[in-house]
């Protein structure tokens, strides 16, 4: 149980175009996911945190209009990078917390994520 | 805010030896994960661990909250234990499951 996935695994796109990546739990609720993005030999930062129905909420330095996110049911979220550039190359992993574990001792899982080439 | 601060930040080994990776933080938690990282970035939940001690095979890990560290043990060695291990926690001061990762140890395993 708890799986997550990406769509899609990788993409390569022009900059200037805009990229989708989806995030879906497949066997659980998740009232609450988590992006974050990974540079070659660094570790995760945190993004945003996406609320099912609700607008997300941004970490501090995260572009809310360059990285859209929809949360439109418990099972899926979606990161939209608009208008990609060089810059924005990454591993872009997402991560959901399992609604059954609400409260303050619970986990995340963690989907496989996605690695954006813009050339 | 909180730092998480993780060593060794390499470690190489032998097929078969035993290892420590160890993680400071520096306020109290409500929430500990050990992840593992494999070659192709997909991140393993090793063990939620916010206190006390676990085992999983050949894994094991220790938090020890009050300290303010936690310590994971691999024992018997495989190449497949190759990747990064990120210790990640939350603030216990925070109401949603906001985790801050460690900078990793990059563990190679060699045959």
């Amino acid at each position: 149980g708890a799986v997550v996935s990406q769509h899609p695994s990788w993409v390569i796109c022009k900059s200037g175009t805009s990229v989708k990546i989806e995030c879906r739990s497949l066997d659980f609720q998740a009232t609450t996911m988590f992006w974050y993005r990974q540079f070659p030999k660094q570790s995760l930062m945190l993004m945003a945190t996406s609320n099912e129905g609700s607008k997300a909420t941004y970490e501090q330095g995260v572009e809310k209009d360059k990285f859209l996110i929809n949360h439109a049911s418990l099972t899926l979220s979606t990161l939209t990078v608009t208008s990609a550039h060089p810059e924005d190359s990454s591993f872009y992993i997402c991560s959901a917390r399992n609604l059954l574990n609400r409260g303050l001792w619970d986990t995340q899982y963690f989907g496989p994520g996605t690695r954006l080439t813009v050339l | 805010g909180i730092q998480v601060e993780q060593s060794p930040p390499d470690l190489i080994l032998q097929e078969g030896a035993n290892s420590t990776l160890r993680c400071n933080f520096s306020d109290s938690v409500n929430n500990l994960q050990w992840f593992h990282q494999n070659p192709w970035g997909q991140l393993i939940n090793l063990f939620y661990i916010p206190s006390g001690t676990k085992q999983n095979g050949r894994l094991s890990a220790t938090t020890v909250a009050t300290e303010r560290y936690s310590l994971l043990y691999i024992s018997s060695s495989q190449t497949t234990d190759s990747g990064v291990y990120f210790c990640a926690v939350v603030l216990r001061e925070t109401s949603g499951s906001r985790l801050t990762f460690g900078e990793g140890t990059q563990l190679t395993v060699n045959p």
